[in-house]
């Protein structure tokens, strides 16, 4: 059973870098398409980006310029830093992964970032 | 980009009925990626349905996803009282790369 952890700080300070990463147990992040996707209150999910094994990222359009997404394979752990955050980026942050890009079937908790001075 | 329209926004029923929610995409999409999701308050999005139509593992024989095209639907019958959630269908897209989700279907009793 594939289990996701997000961890990093849950509060941001406006213009500061938000850092999460996921630890990856139950199965190799080798095998999977992994995704960061956010989620403001009532909202519908958005995606933020993922990156494969091979370590190329893909990026929504609209925070590319933003955007950093990594993976460590010899921890089974992926990460995401976003620059430059606004009272817009806070929300739940989750961290999936899929062994087939199409659709997502495992997603972690969730972390519920802030940004506030 | 395609953009998921979901309707309606809620959708007002009883246990033991049955509920359709559609999807509409902007532009036509293959059935390979289209995807549907439950989600309930404080929790992640749960898979449903992938493939359009391909339920996936844990998903009650209930529900049933359709269509093609731009038009697609999820079917629920015989409501149970655990299916009252928010429902999204999502879209991946291989050129450029990218997953996008209507803005959802509330279902409530």
């Amino acid at each position: 059973q594939v289990q996701l952890q997000e961890s990093g700080p849950r509060l941001v300070k406006p213009s500061e870098t938000l850092s999460l990463t996921c630890t990856v147990s139950g199965g190799s992040i080798s095998s999977y398409y992994c995704s960061w996707i956010r989620q403001s209150p009532g909202k519908a999910p958005e995606w933020i980006g993922y990156i494969f094994y091979s370590g190329i990222p893909y990026y929504n359009p609209s925070l590319k310029s933003r955007l950093t997404i990594s993976v460590d394979t010899s921890k089974n752990q992926f990460s995401l830093k976003l620059n430059s955050v606004t009272t817009a980026d806070a929300a739940v942050y989750y961290c999936t992964v899929t062994s087939g890009a199409a659709a997502i079937d495992h997603w972690g908790r969730g972390a519920l970032v802030a940004v506030s001075s | 980009e395609i953009v998921l329209t979901q309707s309606p926004g809620t959708l007002s029923l009883s246990p033991g009925k049955s509920a359709t929610l559609s999807c509409r995409a902007s532009q036509s999409v293959g059935t390979t990626y289209l995807a549907w999701y439950q989600q309930k308050p404080g929790q992640a999005p749960r898979l449903l349905i992938y493939g359009a139509s391909i339920r996936a593992a844990a998903t009650p024989d209930r529900f049933t996803g359709g269509g093609s095209g731009t038009d697609f639907t999820l079917t629920i019958s015989r409501l149970e009282p655990e299916d009252f959630a928010v429902y999204y269908c999502q879209h991946y897209d291989n050129s450029p790369r990218m997953y996008t989700f209507g803005q959802g279907t509330k279902l409530e009793i």
